[in-house]
């Protein structure tokens, strides 16, 4: 199992631009989630989706979207990046979507500059 | 005032220390309890979860849950370089993924 993987590793970006990070997993699981990651703040959750065709917002949500159309992928979409998008963005994956019954695995993570 | 608090650290220890790793929170309603750990560069990995209070103990990692304080710590015991990373702690009421409130992490540091 590859596990949950994410493309680009980096990406560098001008104000305006737009772009989809992408993210896949191979465990048949569920729920995926997207999060980003800023210093000193934790990670914040953006969107997450519990199967296929049904995904919500997070605590962070405007600036992206998503779409779920299999199991397997959970893109995540920049519409006119801003700087304040700046951040590390995590995507992650678990069966159940609680955290007493499975554990939640993340990716390696995609490390975005808007300039 | 931040739902949940971290001291980022840098905490910096010898091997084999006992490392204590600590996170506040304010929201009462918090019952489900999670550290992650976090190494340079690399995604979280789970490393324990806690429901309401007590501890639950995994191999040199303890994890201790004071509902009555709001406050809850990560013991290390015979800590080892390869504990070097970044500590997350992650709290909800519900248990969800999806509600998890993060804390920013605490830098941990054991050198040889």
């Amino acid at each position: 199992n590859a596990g949950v993987t994410q493309t680009p590793k980096f990406r560098i970006l001008k104000i305006g631009q737009s772009m989809t990070l992408q993210c896949a997993q191979d465990m048949n699981h569920n729920y995926m989630y997207w999060y980003r990651q800023d210093p000193g703040m934790g990670l914040k959750l953006i969107y997450y989706s519990v199967g296929a065709g049904i995904t919500d917002k997070g605590e962070v949500p405007n600036g992206y979207n998503v779409s779920r159309s299999t199991t397997e992928d959970f893109p995540l979409r920049l519409e006119l990046a801003a700087p304040s998008q700046t951040s590390v963005y995590f995507c992650a994956s678990s069966y159940s979507g609680q955290g007493v019954e499975d554990t939640q695995y993340f990716g390696p993570g995609t490390r975005l500059t808007v300039l | 005032q931040k739902e949940v608090e971290q001291d980022p650290g840098p905490l910096s220890v010898p091997e084999g220390a006992i490392v204590s790793l600590n996170c506040t929170y304010s929201n009462s309603a918090f019952q489900y309890f999670m550290w992650y750990r976090q190494y340079s560069r690399k995604g979280p990995e789970l490393l324990m979860y806690t429901y309401s209070s007590g501890n639950k103990e995994d191999g040199r990692f303890t994890a201790q849950v004071d509902k009555s304080s709001k406050y809850i710590s990560l013991f290390i015991r015979d800590s080892q370089p390869s504990d070097s990373a970044t500590y997350l702690c992650a709290m909800s009421a519900s248990g969800g993924y999806n509600k998890l409130i993060f804390g920013a992490g605490t830098r941990l540091a054991v050198h040889p």
